[in-house]
């Protein structure tokens, strides 16, 4: 059964800095792997999603990667802003590719000090 | 604006009593899903519907009920409530079943069964 550990659970960074936030999982025959940002009372908003065959994708100040064969990724923030203050989850989908087979992490609750 | 609406937003509920989340999508996506996030434990999958007539289980479904009678609506059941279905309710959707589909979520229906 396909876990997913992310480190740290929470985060509090000055504003300015870069970050990164890290995701784990156990089974590396993954379909794809997604990033979301949950505001507090509110749902999911997908961030990027990655393919088992990239790397890494790109959106503003984001930029996640993807190294399947050791079963991790990353999300890295860029001059961080006071609105990047969030709870930032990672779902990996498993290699039957459904979004039905997706595993959530349990997030990392990220404050960005003004 | 397009998405998913979920009602209610809230509701406290006696232990017993049934309950139905109401779940409507405008975006014609065709597959639909219902989350439930506690704290520690995270996002788990409760019932998923790939297409309209079709529905699935997912990791957590004892004591819940699901019905896609069409492509907009997915509501939740709660037959018999316990105090244990307190949680936050997400539903979810996306273009289809793939994995490759980024995820929409509603804003979410937080139940309490006291």
């Amino acid at each position: 059964k396909q876990e997913v550990t992310q480190i740290p659970a929470a985060l509090s960074v000055p504003e300015g800095e870069n970050l990164v936030l890290n995701c784990s999982f156990t089974d590396s025959a993954i379909y794809n792997l997604q990033w979301f940002r949950q505001d507090p009372g509110k749902g999911l908003t997908s961030l990027l999603l990655i393919q088992s065959s990239q790397r890494e994708q790109t959106s503003g100040r984001l930029n996640a990667s993807l190294d399947k064969s050791s079963g991790r990724s990353t999300l890295y923030i860029a001059a961080s802003q006071p609105g990047d203050s969030a709870t930032y989850l990672c779902a990996v989908s498993d290699s039957g590719g459904g979004a039905d087979g997706l595993t959530f992490g349990k997030g990392t609750h990220l404050i960005i000090q003004p | 604006t397009a998405g998913i609406t979920q009602a209610p937003t809230s509701q406290i509920l006696a232990a017993g009593r049934s309950m139905t989340l109401r779940c409507t999508q405008d975006m014609r996506h065709n597959a639909m899903y219902w989350y439930r996030q506690d704290l520690g434990l995270g996002l788990r999958l409760i019932h998923y519907s790939n297409t309209a007539g079709t529905t699935g289980k997912g990791e957590v479904p004892d004591g819940y009920s699901v019905s896609r009678a069409n492509t907009d609506d997915f509501p939740l059941t709660l037959a018999s409530a316990v105090p244990s279905q307190t949680s936050v309710y997400f539903c979810a959707s996306s273009y289809d079943r793939a994995g490759a589909n980024v995820l929409t979520f509603g804003a979410g229906s937080r139940l309490t069964v006291l």
